[in-house]
């Protein structure tokens, strides 16, 4: 099965500039999560979806940092304005499901590596 | 609040010794819990996972996890590592109540041939 897909691999942009991450999960994967993963620690939840509703946003940045997944499938994840801090590896994964005493696997794409100037 | 906290950052072994990375995690309630790994230039990949019943799990490539409920603990295990376990591995958590997801720092394993 093809895995969780991620775009673009690499993004330089200067502060202050606005980007855009996308992902693509694998089919029927009905939670999505984005994380962010600042170099030398782990990944940090940033908002988990279930299908197109959202299940934890307590950790994104509301103010600059937006997130949608339009239709439960794909999602994007948006930064606007970028800071210098925001510069990070940004994660995309999927699993089956969420439902309560049973977690399913993360499946992880390969990352969007930014680097803010 | 949820944490999980991996004590050892980097370790460094020689091949055939035995292996033990620590993971501590604090959550009051009914947890899901995960090793992963990340070996270099790969993607995250899951190690092994415990959600109920015998607290020893087994996993790929002959690693184990075991469960300590009274120590909030979930340390990985091989009894004798290669040099293709050069990777960094990751300890994370899934509350059952709210799903929520959180990742410890990770350790970096070296394996000198």
């Amino acid at each position: 099965e093809a895995g969780v897909a991620q775009s673009p691999r690499y993004k330089i942009i200067e502060k202050r500039q606005s980007v855009a991450f996308w992902c693509n999960p694998i089919s029927g994967h009905a939670t999505l999560y984005w994380y962010q993963q600042i170099l030398g620690q782990g990944p940090k939840l940033l908002i988990q979806f279930q299908n197109n509703g959202v299940v934890d946003d307590s950790q994104l940045p509301k103010d600059r940092f937006s997130a949608e997944r339009l239709k439960g499938v794909d999602s994007t994840l948006k930064i606007q304005p970028a800071k210098l801090e925001d510069s990070a590896v940004y994660l995309c994964a999927s699993s089956l499901k969420f439902s309560g005493a049973l977690s399913y696997e993360q499946y992880f794409g390969p990352g969007t590596r930014l680097t803010v100037t | 609040a949820q944490s999980v906290s991996q004590h050892n950052h980097h370790v460094i072994l020689s091949e055939a010794a035995s292996l033990e990375l620590g993971c501590n995690y604090s959550y009051g309630g009914t947890v899901n819990l995960f090793w992963y790994v990340q070996y270099p230039g790969q993607h995250l990949q899951l190690l092994l996972k415990y959600f109920s019943g015998d607290p020893l799990v087994k996993g790929i490539k002959g690693f184990e996890a075991e469960f300590i409920k009274s120590k909030f603990s979930f340390n990985l295990r091989k009894p004798s590592v290669q040099w293709s376990d050069t990777a960094e591995y990751f300890c994370a958590v899934i509350n059952t109540n709210a799903g929520k997801s959180t990742f410890g720092d990770g350790t970096t394993l070296t394996v000198k041939p």
